[in-house]
């Protein structure tokens, strides 16, 4: 069974502060790894996909990192903003019974960047 | 491109009722999945479906059904309510391509008192 664990649950951190959130997986046959971004209440935002044959994919200031045999993943944001305050999660996309595609879920980190 | 579209928004029901939650997928799609998101948790997966058919399923009850019509639209049902299914329903539409992306709506929240 496909676990998937995040920490910190909860980060607060300055405004312009670099920062990292971690993610880890216990059964490395994935088929790509996702970073969402979900504010209070809301649906999710994809924020990077990540297929398994990569390493590393960057968006602006966010940066993702995989690596499959060890079963982490890291997201990195740079000179943090008071908008970048939201629940980020990962996830793991997999073959579940049948012949779907599954997403499993962290249970996120809460960031706060204090103004 | 029309995004991926949930009603209602919010539903309040009580214990032992029915309820229908309603997705439409994104132009394109053809594969639905439902998830279920209680409060400070990531979301777990119900179940998918691909051409109408089920094609694969989560760890929930069989009181949990679901439909996908021709258009690849999608409902969730959910038979004698209880407490425990108060929580946020997100819909996902995908391709099935090869880069696996899900797409989320908004997501419908259930109160069940």
């Amino acid at each position: 069974k496909q676990e998937v664990t995040q920490i910190p649950a909860a980060l607060s951190v300055p405004e312009g502060e670099n920062l990292v959130l971690n993610c880890s997986f216990t059964d490395s046959a994935i088929y790509n790894l996702q970073w969402f971004r979900q504010d209070p209440g809301k649906g999710l935002t994809s924020l990077l996909l990540i297929q398994s044959s990569q390493r590393e994919q960057t968006s602006g200031r966010l940066n993702a990192s995989l690596d499959k045999s060890s079963g982490r993943s890291t997201l990195y944001i740079a000179a943090s903003q008071p908008g970048d305050s939201a629940t980020y999660l990962c996830a793991v996309l997999r073959f579940s019974s049948g012949s779907a595609r599954q997403l499993t879920f962290g249970s996120g980190t809460q960031l706060t960047v204090l103004p | 491109e029309t995004g991926v579209t949930q009603s209602p928004t919010h539903l309040i029901k009580t214990r032992g009722q029915q309820v229908t939650l309603r997705c439409s997928s994104q132009s394109g799609h053809n594969t639905v999945s439902w998830y279920q998101q209680a409060l400070g948790q990531g979301p777990q997966f119900i179940f998918q479906y691909y051409r109408e058919e089920e094609n694969g399923r989560g760890n929930f009850p069989p009181r949990f059904s679901g439909l996908q019509f021709p258009n690849y639209s999608s409902e969730l049902n959910v038979n004698a309510l209880e407490l425990d299914d108060s929580a946020l329903y997100l819909c996902a539409s995908s391709s099935p391509d090869a880069v696996g992306r899900q797409f989320f709506g908004p997501g419908t929240r259930l109160t069940v008192l």
